[in-house]
């Protein structure tokens, strides 16, 4: 398996842009995680959904930010309009399921707002 | 809010030393987690314990867990320069389908 896929790996937009983060599961997960990497705050969960369906949004900092499952897999993070202090890497990650907790980790994409 | 707490934030050892990393947590758990992060990659999953175990060990890691004290440990034995990274302990909530909350992360480096 090629394990969690994100794209794209670097993003560098101008305030006010609308951007959109990927993500694909591992093939079978039926968890997945979107988090937010900074220095100052750490790795925060922003949303996560089981089977497709949103669980839990309580981290979605603002309106600003969005994010869909259309199917198992695929996932969009969407942040319109973006500002400077959305930059961050953003981590997507998926577990299995069935009683195993191990989350799998993409690579991250560093996004840069200017 | 962070439910795990690192301590300490950086460590930096000489390679073949023992490297030891602490969590400690706030509210009751299933179970804890600690992974690894390199420079630049996602985080990778080391070692589950579960609340009734007290000690866990895979390769040269050894995982404790006190519930009574909310803390847990991560030993590193005969360290090497590649285990130079940051380590996250993580506490998962009562399903597989459940978040689990990282930590702030120790920085570990090895000096050759």
């Amino acid at each position: 398996d090629a394990g969690v896929i994100q794209s794209p790996r670097h993003e560098v937009t101008e305030m006010g842009q609308e951007v959109t983060l990927r993500c694909k599961p591992i093939s079978g997960h039926n968890s997945l995680f979107w988090y937010r990497q900074t220095m100052m705050r750490g790795l925060e969960l922003l949303i996560y959904f089981n089977n497709n369906v949103p669980i839990d949004d309580s981290g979605m900092p603002e309106d600003r930010f969005s994010a869909k499952m259309p199917n198992a897999s695929f996932s969009t993070l969407k942040i319109q309009p973006s500002e400077p202090r959305d930059s961050a890497v953003y981590f997507c990650a998926s577990t299995p399921g069935r009683f195993s907790y191990e989350q799998y980790f993409g690579p991250g994409t560093r996004l840069t707002v200017t | 809010s962070q439910q795990g707490e690192e301590d300490p934030q950086a460590l930096s050892i000489q390679e073949g030393e023992n490297a030891t990393m602490n969590c400690s947590y706030k509210t009751s758990i299933n179970n804890l987690q600690w992974y690894r992060q390199n420079s630049g990659r996602g985080l990778v999953h080391l070692i589950l314990i579960r609340s009734n175990e007290r000690e866990k060990h895979s390769g040269r890691l050894r995982v404790t867990l006190d519930t009574s004290k909310k803390s847990s440990s991560l030993l590193i034995t005969a360290s090497r320069a590649a285990d130079t990274a940051s380590y996250f302990c993580a506490t998962g909530g009562y399903s597989s389908a459940s978040k689990i909350i990282f930590g702030s992360g120790t920085r570990l480096s090895i000096r050759p």
